[in-house]
Formats: C-alpha cells, sequence, structure tokens
C-alpha cells in the first residue's frame, strides 16, 4: 500500500524558514515524480513544485519561485520542500503527492500545517 | 499558466441524483491520444484522492458511478448515482502544462 507522511509544519514568522519532509513507502520511491501542492485555509489547491524520479529536473510554481527548494533523497524514500523567506500567504495545508502519470497526483499524504504570523 | 475554470461553483443534490460538474480550460489541452485532464474528489478534512485521469479514465477503486468525458477546452466530470459518501468538493486539474486546478465545485444535501 502506498504510504505518504508528511512532517515538519508548525507556527514560523514572516521571513523565516521551514523544512518540510515526506516519508514514502510501499513502492519504489525513485521510480516516481513527486510533487507538493497545498491549500490554504478554506480555498483551494494550488501545485508548488515537482521533482522528477532522479530529483535532477525540478519545477516550481512561480508564486514561489527562488524561495522553495524541493529536493529529495531516494536512498532514504524522503521526500523535501526547504521553504525560506515565508510569507503570510504561504499559510496553508501542504500535501506531498506521487505523480502518476506525470502530473497526474494518484496518491496523497495527510498534510502538514504551515502557519506564518507574527 | 493554464488558467481552469469550474461551474457550478456549488450544488445541491439529493441521494440518488444525477450530477454533471463541467470544467473549462483556457486553452486546448487535449490531442488526438490524450485528454490532460483529472478530477479529484476532497472530503471535508481530508487529502484529495483521484477520481478521473486522462479525462475519462477511471481510476482503480473508484465506484463506476463516476465518469468523466470532454476535449479540447471542455470536460465534464458525471455522478450518475449520487450517494451518501459523495457530498464532498470536486477540483479538475489540468496536467497539459505546468499543473493548475480550477476553484472547486462543492456538492451538498439539499
Amino acid at each position: 500500500e502506498v504510504q505518504l507522511v508528511e512532517s515538519g509544519g508548525g507556527l514560523v514568522q514572516p521571513g523565516g524558514s521551514l523544512r518540510l519532509s515526506c516519508a514514502a513507502s510501499g513502492f519504489t520511491f525513485g521510480r516516481y515524480a513527486m510533487s507538493w501542492v497545498r491549500q490554504a485555509p478554506g480555498k483551494g489547491l494550488e501545485w508548488v513544485s515537482g521533482a522528477s524520479g532522479d530529483g535532477g529536473s525540478t519545477f516550481y510554481a512561480d508564486s514561489v519561485k527562488g524561495r522553495l527548494t524541493i529536493s529529495r533523497d531516494n536512498s532514504e524514500n524522503t521526500l523535501y520542500l526547504q521553504m525560506n523567506s515565508l510569507r503570510a500567504d504561504d499559510t496553508a495545508v501542504y500535501y506531498c503527492a506521487r505523480e502518476y502519470p506525470v502530473t497526474t497526483f494518484d496518491s496523497w499524504g495527510q498534510g502538514t500545517l504551515v502557519t506564518v504570523s507574527s | 499558466d493554464i488558467q481552469m475554470t469550474q461551474s457550478p461553483s456549488s450544488l445541491s443534490a439529493s441521494v440518488g441524483d444525477r450530477v454533471t460538474i463541467t470544467c473549462r480550460a483556457s486553452q486546448i489541452i487535449s490531442n488526438h491520444l490524450h485528454g490532460y485532464l483529472n478530477w479529484y474528489q476532497q472530503i471535508p478534512g481530508k487529502a484529495p484522492k483521484l477520481l478521473i485521469y486522462d479525462a475519462s479514465k477511471l481510476q482503480t477503486g473508484v465506484p463506476s458511478r463516476f465518469s468523466g468525458s470532454g476535449s479540447g477546452t471542455d470536460f465534464t466530470l458525471t455522478i450518475s448515482s449520487l450517494q451518501p459518501e459523495d457530498f464532498a468538493t470536486y477540483y479538475c486539474q489540468q496536467s497539459y502544462g505546468s499543473p493548475t486546478f480550477g476553484p472547486g465545485t462543492k456538492v451538498d444535501l439539499k
């Protein structure tokens, strides 16, 4: 069974940093592209960033380019999202999602809440 | 970026009703082989769940009362006979370019 478990969310001040993790199990992690998708409170879904199976290609939404960095450790079956220069509008539940086929999100984690506030 | 719209934004229905949700893309997102359009269901407090991919293909384990159709810029999700567990918000998402989602359609009990 595919399992994706996010962690690392919490309360952070504007301008601060946070690193999210997504631990994957139940499938061959390195064979799949992975993404982060976020959902602000009471709002819709927004794709944030994606990484190819080997991590060699990464992609970002314009809204986060230059501030958020996606990476993965295939030996640890873990996806990361390094979040810097955080703003209030980054407040959201962040979901880790497996892509199959590419940019179709067939499995999702339970999400981790990031709150940016002073 | 490709913009996605959905209609209606919300609807009220009863168990057993046939429900149709429409999604429109700001540009063509299909070709003769693929419709790059996916549908997700989200129950409050839960993660989204993939229902339909490639415009009309039913994801494994999804009940057959869900179906998808469409091509070009216009796509439809149909629930043939609404069940109690189907009251949720439904999102379309294009996978033709950098992924974008529609704003969602909330289906609640009449």
